[in-house]
């Protein structure tokens, strides 16, 4: 395994900007999850996907807010019009589907900042 | 609604003391797993333990123990001869078992950050 990758570790932009991130997980790895974590804080679930499909959203992600996982493997998360807020580490895991409480491996996280 | 709680934010020790994170966590749930993830300065969470709430036996793993007591709600982790390498964040992690039909959706607290010095 070379464990879950993410593009770019760090990311700064200025506010109204569009970003786009991308995390290629683990291979052979179904699903795939976003995270978010601000400072001083554990991570929050954004989305995530089986293979392919966008099962679940949180009410966390905003419609600026979109993420695709074309092909069920690697996966982008792109923010328009960013604003100052989304500044944050966003965390991306893969796992084997178990359908019962399944270990997740991370990656390193892309930071944004939003000036 | 699910809410774990770390109350400790910062802890520093001395190299070779052992140390306890503690871990107080919410649910209506009768099933649910309960993880402790790493976090050091890299970044990335690492993956320590995973425990279902049928299963109360404590668990040791090299310098690391985890004590689960279900009449608490609590879920505490202890680092025996703790090394400098085991600085890092340290959280603790829900996941209902009403969620895991779909997905393992963590329900994670603040982390406590240890400090481990010579």
């Amino acid at each position: 395994d070379t464990g879950v990758s993410q593009n770019p570790r760090h990311k700064i932009t200025k506010r109204g900007q569009n970003v786009t991130f991308r995390c290629d997980p683990i291979s052979e790895h179904n699903r795939l999850y976003w995270y978010r974590q601000t400072l001083g804080q554990g991570p929050e679930f954004l989305t995530y996907f089986q293979n392919e499909a966008q099962l679940e959203k949180s009410r966390l992600l905003s419609d600026r807010f979109s993420a695709e996982r074309p092909k069920g493997s690697f996966s982008t998360l792109e923010i328009q019009r960013t604003e100052q807020g989304d500044s944050a580490m966003y965390l991306c895991a893969s796992s084997k589907s178990r359908g019962r409480g399944e270990k997740l491996f991370f990656g390193s996280g892309t930071q944004l900042s939003v000036l | 609604a699910q809410k774990v709680t770390q109350a400790q934010t910062e802890i520093s020790v001395v190299e070779k003391e052992d140390v306890t994170l503690d871990c107080v966590y919410e649910t209506r749930d009768t099933t649910y797993y309960l993880f402790w993830y790493k976090q050091p300065p890299s970044g990335e969470l690492v993956f320590l333990i995973r425990r279902n709430s049928f299963d109360e036996q404590n668990e040791i793993s090299g310098r690391y123990s985890w004590n689960f007591q279900k009449s608490t709600s609590s879920f505490n982790f202890t680092i025996t001869a703790s090394q400098v390498v085991d600085s890092a964040v340290y959280f603790c992690a829900l996941s209902e078992d009403r969620n895991t039909g779909t997905a393992s959706k963590l329900t994670f607290g603040t982390g406590t950050r240890l400090q481990v010095t010579l």
